[in-house]
């Protein structure tokens, strides 16, 4: 299985702050890396796509970046709903695997 | 717009069999295209794919967990569903129903449930 190292697990930031999160692959992946955002009690919800592929309908305060193993999501300009756990995940083979997510809590 | 609902039973005990049901509108799970998926989420902890039924007749599971996953499909119904055999409280989780896409430049898991907590438990 290709395990995904997140880091940090956790952070915490203020209003109007750029975060930057790391996702790492422990093989190469090409750009087959999806992030998804987790508020408390919800469904993950679909972010970004192919490693920099913004989805449907999410605001472009979201970016990534990366190819291979190394990968990057930037929110810039924090806002209160963007508070939640992201999560990055791989789609170049199967089983699909997951990040152990990192939770962005208020400062 | 997709829809995806789980259902089924939020208490199981130990030994016996979890059964979930996930039904699926604005979208036909025989359509080919999709993998119509399940994922679980442990408590306060990360993402475990589970396995995913395709054109209603192919499945394909997580190595950790193939021993006692089946996930088939009713077309009828447009529902697939998920049955774990001898389950533990270590199969305690949210159990979520997903749709991920085929061609992989397609976006991944746009769709999801709402989620079902199941707790295994005597």
């Amino acid at each position: 299985d290709i395990q995904m190292t997140q880091s940090p697990s956790s952070l915490s930031a203020s209003v109007g702050d750029r975060v930057t999160i790391t996702c790492r692959a422990s093989q190469g992946i090409s750009n087959y890396l999806a992030w998804f955002q987790q508020r408390p009690g919800k469904a993950p919800k679909s972010l970004i796509y192919a490693a920099s592929s913004l989805q449907s309908g999410v605001p472009p305060k979201f970016s990534g970046s990366g190819s291979g193993t190394d990968f990057t999501l930037t929110i810039s300009s924090l806002q209160p709903e963007d508070f939640a756990t992201y999560f990055c995940q791989q789609y170049n083979t199967f089983p699909r695997t997951f990040g152990q997510g990192t939770k962005v809590e208020i400062k | 717009q997709v829809q995806l609902q789980e259902s089924g039973p939020g208490l199981v005990k130990p030994s016996q069999t979890l059964s979930l049901t996930c039904t699926v509108s604005g979208g036909s799970i025989s359509s080919g295209g999709y993998y119509w998926s399940w994922v679980r989420q442990h408590p306060g902890k990360g993402l475990e794919w589970i396995g995913y039924i395709y054109n209603s007749g192919f499945a394909y599971y997580n190595p950790s967990l193939k021993s006692r996953v089946t996930i088939s499909g009713d077309t009828s119904k447009n529902q697939f569903s998920l049955k774990l055999r001898s389950v533990t409280a270590a199969d305690t989780a949210v159990y979520y129903c997903a749709r991920d896409s085929v061609g992989q430049w397609e976006v991944p898991f746009d769709y999801w449930g709402q989620g079902t907590l199941v707790t295994v438990s005597s």
